[in-house]
């Protein structure tokens, strides 16, 4: 089964438009960590937000925000006022925190989403 | 400066060859990463290391080997290149910091195989 589920391959949204990015992920470790990351077509990988299993609150990094729903299994990227700038592919990855093997291994990425903002 | 530099950056060689991919980093982080992607995938972890004298298999580590040379040096070879090593090579950092992580990419690596 994947770790990390993205089911929007691809989405084209009007400039301005609020955007939503699903991300599912499955997981039976306690502790973890949930991020988006954007790639723009120059491939550089860009951290955009951060949350942990454990955060009471939502996070939020200026236009982006993070809608956790845990009980779901879910942490949906919000872009709110969509630029064309944003135009790129998302990735959302998970790093699990596996107590019983000494430490963090790395993230496990979903597939992506490819956003295409339209002026 | 980029607190994470990749070298080279691009790279085209021949099936059959070894070669090196090099990663430094200025941010005085102890852990270290090699991601491999592919078109239509996310990354997946090739290598890790939590320091110098710690260094573990990744998701997709056959192939591949790695040497931390320093804190600030992470390097990924390949013994014996072949086609389907093809791919953008990443490397990262890891911070953790007031309950949040963040992993630093480099500018990546694109690498073909012929």
């Amino acid at each position: 089964a994947q770790k990390i589920t993205q089911t929007q391959p691809g989405m084209f949204v009007q400039e301005k438009e609020a955007v939503t990015l699903d991300c599912t992920y499955d997981t039976s470790d306690p502790s973890y960590g949930l991020f988006w990351y954007k790639q723009p077509s120059s491939g550089e990988m860009i951290f955009l937000i951060y949350q942990g299993s454990y955060d009471q609150q939502n996070a939020t990094e200026g236009r982006y925000s993070l809608n956790f729903q845990k009980a779901r299994k879910s942490a949906n990227l919000v872009i709110s006022a969509s630029q064309l700038g944003d135009s790129a592919m998302y990735f959302c990855a998970m790093r699990e925190v596996k107590y019983s093997g000494g430490g963090a291994d790395g993230l496990t990425f979903g597939k992506g989403t490819h956003l295409i903002i339209q002026p | 400066d980029a607190d994470v530099t990749q070298t080279p950056r691009n790279r085209i060689t021949k099936t059959g060859k070894r070669i090196m991919l090099e990663c430094s980093q200025t941010k005085g982080h102890d852990r270290m990463y090699w991601y491999r992607q592919d078109p239509g995938l996310g990354l997946r972890l090739i290598y890790y290391s939590f320091d110098v004298k710690d260094i573990n298999k990744g998701e997709i580590s056959d192939g591949y080997s790695v040497s931390r040379q320093a804190q600030a040096k992470f390097s990924l070879s390949l013994e014996s290149a072949i086609p389907n090593q093809t791919a953008l090579y990443f490397c990262a950092t890891s911070d953790y910091t007031d309950f949040q992580e963040t992993q630093y990419f480099g500018p990546g690596t694109r690498l073909l195989v012929l």
